[in-house]
C-alpha cells in the first residue's frame, strides 16, 4: 500500500541553524500538507500546497517558514532560523484532492525535530 | 470559529471494559467533514474514520462504534471490550468545506490496563 515518507525521523540541531524537513507524498496525490505537534499538545496545521504554491497557512506559518517542492517526489519544510519552541513532531500529509469523497489525508510517519 | 473539543484529557480503563471518547465541534459550515485518528505511543497518526455531514448513521467497524449527532454538534467513539493495543492518544478533527486543513481537538490519552 502507497504511503507518505518523511526524512529523517528525528533532526537535532542548534538555535539558528537551517533545517529542512523532507517528505515523499503518494504518487499520485496533488495535495500535500504540512502540521506540527509540540509534544503532548494537539497536532496544528501549518500549511497547504498545491500546483506549486501555498493554498492556505496558519498564523504559525511565519516567514520563517517555507515550503517547495523541488522535483517531482519531494515536499520540503524548510525553517530558517531556528528558536527552541519549534521543538516538536513534524507531520507532513497528502490527499488526491481536498474535498469531496476522495478525500482522505495520508499521514507520514513525522519528523522529531528537537532545537537545543 | 472553528473549534474540536476533546474535554476528556485522559481516560483510564480495565482491558474488556467499553470507554468512549467524547469529541464535540463548533463550525458554521452546512457541510464539513469528521475524522477520528489514533496515535500509538510510537507517534504516527492512523486514520480511523471519515464522516460526512450529512450522513447522520453510525457506524460500527468491528470493536470500534461512531455516534454522529448533528443536534448536539457531536461525534463519539466508542470501543467495545478494549484491549491493551488500544492504548493510545485518540484525536477527534474537523475539516471545513473550503480548504483541507484539518482542526484537531486537543486529544484523549486511553490507558488500558491489564
Amino acid at each position: 500500500e502507497p504511503e507518505v515518507t518523511q526524512t529523517p525521523s528525528h533532526q537535532v540541531t542548534q538555535m539558528g541553524q537551517e533545517v529542512i524537513l523532507r517528505c515523499v507524498p503518494i504518487s499520485n496525490h496533488l495535495y500535500f500538507y504540512w502540521y506540527r505537534q509540540i509534544l503532548g499538545q494537539k497536532v496544528e496545521f501549518l500549511v497547504s500546497f498545491y500546483n506549486n504554491e501555498i493554498s492556505e497557512k496558519s498564523e504559525i506559518f511565519d516567514d520563517q517558514f517555507s515550503v517547495e517542492r523541488p522535483d517531482g517526489s519531494n515536499f520540503t519544510l524548510k525553517i530558517r532560523s531556528t528558536k527552541l519552541e519549534d521543538s516538536a513532531m513534524y507531520f507532513c500529509a497528502s490527499s488526491e484532492t481536498p474535498q469531496g469523497a476522495l478525500y482522505e489525508q495520508y499521514f507520514g510517519p513525522g519528523t522529531r525535530l528537537t532545537v537545543t | 470559529a472553528q473549534k474540536v473539543t476533546q474535554a476528556q484529557t485522559e481516560i483510564s480503563v480495565v482491558e474488556k471494559e467499553d470507554v468512549t471518547l467524547d469529541c464535540v465541534y463548533e463550525t458554521r459550515d452546512t457541510t464539513y467533514y469528521l475524522f477520528w485518528y489514533k496515535q500509538p505511543p510510537s507517534g504516527e497518526l492512523v486514520f480511523l474514520i471519515r464522516r460526512n455531514s450529512f450522513d447522520e448513521q453510525n457506524e460500527i467497524s468491528g470493536r470500534y462504534s461512531w455516534n454522529f449527532q448533528k443536534s448536539t454538534s457531536s461525534f463519539n467513539f466508542t470501543i467495545t471490550a478494549s484491549q491493551v493495543v488500544d492504548s493510545a492518544v485518540y484525536f477527534c478533527a474537523l475539516r471545513p468545506v473550503q480548504g483541507g486543513k484539518l482542526i484537531f481537538g486537543q486529544g484523549t490519552e486511553l490507558s488500558v490496563k491489564p
